[in-house]
């Protein structure tokens, strides 16, 4: 199994729907976030969470909501998506320092058309 | 703030050594480093460097930064095809946001 799983890996879905992209993870770490990639832009922070208690906004969280329903689990929200939400998304984790990288998913596509 | 930057695309020819490379902007970058994305897959971590070092060597892979000029460059010595991929540069500061801030990516095509 995979240290980082996130599902679905693909999805399409309408303007104005709410979905969710759901990631767990293996490793036993603390921290947890949520990357979105746009082609020539790289990757840019949505949400990062330090803990079950401490989650913080990134660079980027407008129209975004998560979740830490565990240490193991960090969802994100998109409570009514719009097309330039259209990107990839990436769920990462790492240890309390984050010194030694991240950890990644192989992301989830999302269209909204 | 924090900003990184790179180039966009590179190409070489098979056997050749790649060396791509980025700047930063945040002194306080105290750890920064280099992953790979190929097609369809997730980011897969290359090699990272500390701030109180110059050069570090694995392998292939070479990183040398220059702190001074807030330059980073990752040198792949006999580039194989294999290597073709997106190398995004990325820094983590002790400050601020404390989460990993990513350059745009180079996209490396290595030509037989």
């Amino acid at each position: 199994d995979a240290d980082v799983t996130q599902t679905p890996r693909n999805r399409i879905t309408k303007t104005g729907k709410r979905i969710m992209l759901e990631c767990s993870q293996t490793k036993g770490h603390d921290r947890m976030y949520w990357y979105r990639q746009d082609p020539g832009l790289g990757l840019r922070l949505i949400y990062y969470s330090f803990d079950v208690k401490d989650i913080n906004k990134g660079e980027i969280s407008d129209g975004y909501s998560v979740s830490r329903q565990a240490q193991a689990k960090f969802s994100l929200s998109l409570e009514s998506a719009i097309p330039n939400q259209t990107a990839l998304y990436f769920c990462a984790t790492s240890d309390l320092t984050g010194y030694y990288g991240y950890t990644f998913g192989s992301g989830t596509r999302l269209t909204v058309v | 703030g924090e900003d990184v930057e790179q180039s966009l695309f590179l190409s070489v020819r098979e056997g050749d050594s790649s060396v791509i490379n980025c700047t930063y902007t945040d002194s306080s970058s105290t750890y920064l480093y280099w992953y790979k994305q190929e097609p369809g897959a997730g980011l897969q971590l290359l090699t990272y460097i500390f701030s109180n070092m110059d050069m570090k060597q694995d392998q292939r892979l070479t990183v040398l930064l220059n702190k001074k000029d807030k330059h980073l460059s990752l040198r792949i010595a006999d580039t194989q095809t294999g290597d073709s991929a997106i190398y995004f540069c990325a820094e983590l500061t002790d400050t601020g946001r404390r989460a990993l801030t990513f350059g745009s990516g180079t996209r490396l095509q290595v030509q037989p």
